[in-house]
């Protein structure tokens, strides 16, 4: 079974700064996608950004960005000029690329503050 | 806004009650999973319906239970409520297809007490 672990349960940083969120994954899979969600106090779900695994080049989406390292399992995301709106949980996630519709496993979260 | 609906958005009932959940996809979406968000457990994958038949099941208690109907909105069934069961329950919905992305719903706070 997969598994995804964020080893930072909290992390904060400054208005208009850039901090880098820690995500690391166990499969066996070679073909699979990952995403970052982001849950702020609302308690909505919204996706920040997704990942595919056969890609090499990393997927950004304004402000964020994600450094994958297939072979070190680890997607990492970075949040630049943060601001105050970016305060939220972040899930990281992973979905099998083997079978159409398959199930999300999340990670812990990272809680982040972002202070002005 | 994700386009993906739930209702209600909170539901308040004692221990042993049976409680139902709804959720309506996106339009399109013929994909919708059900999670748990509980403080202990985290985020949890339920149950997976695809065009009205079940797909991929998680962990879930059998006193739960879901269904998709014709127009593609799904139920989840809640009984012999416990206190435990006390969480956020989340729709996500999602088109068919290997780059599909699950689009979630605002979620059904639940307090059984």
């Amino acid at each position: 079974a997969q598994t995804v672990t964020q080893s930072q349960p909290e992390m904060s940083v400054q208005e208009a700064e850039t901090v880098t969120l820690s995500c690391t994954y166990d499969t066996s899979e070679s073909d699979y996608y990952l995403f970052w969600y982001k849950q702020p106090p609302s308690r909505q779900m919204i996706l920040v950004i997704r990942q595919e695994a056969y890609k090499q080049q990393n997927a950004t989406e304004n402000r964020f960005s994600v450094n994958f390292q297939k072979a070190a399992k680890s997607f990492s995301l970075k949040i630049s000029d943060s601001q105050l709106g970016d305060a939220a949980m972040y899930f990281c996630a992973y979905r099998s690329g083997e079978t159409s519709g398959s199930r999300l496993t999340f990670g812990e979260g990272t809680q982040l503050t972002v202070n002005p | 806004d994700s386009g993906v609906t739930q209702t209600p958005k909170h539901l308040i009932t004692a221990t042993g009650q049976r409680v139902t959940l709804r959720c309506s996809p996106r339009s399109g979406d013929l994909s919708v999973y059900w999670y748990q968000q509980s403080l202990d457990q985290g985020l949890q994958f339920l149950i997976q319906y695809y065009n009205g038949e079940e797909r991929a099941k998680g962990n879930i208690l059998e006193r739960f239970s879901a269904q998709q109907f014709p127009d593609l909105h799904s139920e989840l069934n809640l009984s012999s409520l416990e206190l435990g069961d006390s969480a956020l329950y989340f729709c996500a919905s999602s088109v068919v297809g290997l780059t599909e992305t699950q689009y979630f719903g605002p979620g059904t706070r639940l307090l059984v007490l």
